[in-house]
């Protein structure tokens, strides 16, 4: 498996603002996805990224609102712009890997974001 | 598109006996995967076990063990034993299959407590 840190780990935002979660593998890895869990509910896919090109999003997800960055083979960003209460939620990124198998996420220890 | 139910928003047992967490999917293809992943309040998402649908055999990791039915298209999650620890939500998730590039679906849930 590999090892995924996020920063920051929390935050609290007033509306309005823009706030930029960083994603940081320990190895190389070609697929990279971002989810969000709302309070109290499941994950949803915000959209993947892959290096070199454009991150596709989900339905219901658009890039002016979560622009996405994927520089390298170990790093990715979300942001998430011009925050209102809704935004508040654990932003998580994954990564699949596992040895010669990409078929298994591995999840970050997420992003605990609040918007007042 | 894909869904994943899981209708037991809530399970109890007694500590060091069996439980078994259900899970259903609806999907068009043949070629998937299928995980158990256990969310403690840390909020870390932590991989139970994984399923390829092509395999007929029931995934088992220690104390946790799957009943893949892919007729009837229900993946439940046994387990054995049940330890404090197990404590968290459990979701149950499905990818498609095929390269590493498709995101993860999740159901809603399943709070699982153990008396002691």
């Amino acid at each position: 498996s590999a090892v995924i840190s996020q920063k920051p780990s929390r935050d609290i935002c007033q509306r309005g603002t823009s706030l930029t979660i960083q994603c940081q593998v320990d190895s190389q890895v070609t697929m990279m996805f971002w989810y969000r869990q709302q309070p109290g509910q499941s994950l949803t896919l915000i959209a993947t990224a892959n290096q070199g090109s454009e991150a596709t999003y989900e339905s219901g997800f658009v890039i002016d609102k979560f622009p996405i960055s994927r520089p390298n083979l170990t790093f990715s960003t979300l942001t998430v712009s011009n925050m209102s209460p809704e935004d508040s939620s654990i932003y998580l990124c994954s990564v699949a890997a596992g040895g010669t198998s990409t078929d298994t996420q591995y999840f970050g220890p997420g992003t605990r974001l609040t918007v007042l | 598109a894909q869904t994943v139910t899981q209708s037991q928003p809530e399970m109890s047992v007694q500590e060091a006996e069996t439980v078994t967490l259900s899970c259903t999917y609806d999907t068009s293809e043949s070629d998937y995967y299928l995980f158990w992943y256990k969310q403690p309040p840390s909020r870390q998402m932590i991989l139970v076990i994984r399923q390829e649908a092509y395999k007929q055999q029931n995934a088992t990791e220690n104390r946790f063990s799957v009943n893949f039915q892919k007729a009837a298209k229900s993946f439940s999650l046994k387990i054995s034993d049940s330890q404090l620890g197990d404590a968290a939500m459990y979701f149950c998730a499905y990818r498609s299959g095929g390269g590493g590039a498709d995101g993860l679906t999740f159901g809603k849930g399943t709070h699982l407590i153990i008396q002691p």
